[in-house]
């Protein structure tokens, strides 16, 4: 069963306007989630991360918002840039009893200049 | 401060046969998970390893064994391989077991 589940393969956006990915979740257990971006021929890079006792965290153009009670998260970016066109994965886990991650399908942003 | 490596990077191997896939943690990093990547699909949890000992394990077979060494390097190891089996295998370090994970680029396995 997909605990973290990415609805939409793919998102394009122009270059400055917001991007948005989502993510939603069905263990109401996991406590801590992370956002990693891939480039083609590498392995995921981390990107940002929020705890459950937070619903907003940022860092420069990016922030990543949580709604424990809809099991959502979402991945903002502003400006997209070009250089944001990548492939993003959430992933969570239960931080203080668990050592696995579960990943989401991913999202294939591309940035158009 | 160097990354998280693995080798090869692409292997191609037969049905039936055995492959040993090996990665090297980031520095100070005593933890390795090891995840398997179908196309299309996210990252899915094989097994972790912290100190030396198995931690944890995903719905895989026992045909998908590891190991950690004293230096916290890895390996991987799929006996009686499968079609099923081809994907991009990828190795993540941490400092603990729930850290965040550094991933390393990973080993395109084909199976034929």
């Amino acid at each position: 069963d997909q605990q973290v589940k990415q609805n939409s393969p793919s998102l394009s956006v122009q270059e400055g306007r917001i991007s948005i990915l989502n993510c939603d979740y069905t263990n109401s257990m996991f406590d801590y989630f992370l956002w990693y971006k891939k480039y083609p021929a590498e392995g995921p890079t981390f990107l940002i991360s929020i705890s459950s006792i937070k619903d907003k965290n940022e860092d420069g153009r990016f922030t990543v918002f949580l709604n424990k009670s809809a099991k959502h998260l979402s991945l903002h970016i502003v400006p997209s840039q070009p250089g944001d066109s990548a492939v993003y994965f959430c992933a969570a886990i239960e931080a203080n009893t668990g050592n696995q991650f579960y990943f989401g399908t991913g999202t294939s942003l591309t940035v158009i200049p | 401060e160097t990354g998280v490596t693995q080798s090869p990077t692409h292997l191609i191997k037969t049905r039936g046969q055995q492959v040993t896939l090996r990665c090297s943690s980031q520095s100070g990093h005593n933890t390795v998970s090891w995840y398997q990547q179908a196309l299309g699909q996210g990252p899915q949890f094989i097994f972790q390893y912290y100190r030396e000992e198995e931690n944890g394990r995903g719905n895989f077979p026992p045909r998908f064994s590891g190991l950690q060494f004293p230096n916290y390097s890895s390996e991987l190891n799929v006996n009686a391989l499968e079609l099923d089996d081809s994907a991009l295998y990828l190795c993540a370090s941490s400092l603990r077991r729930s850290g965040g994970q550094y991933f390393g680029p990973g080993t395109r396995l084909t199976v034929t």
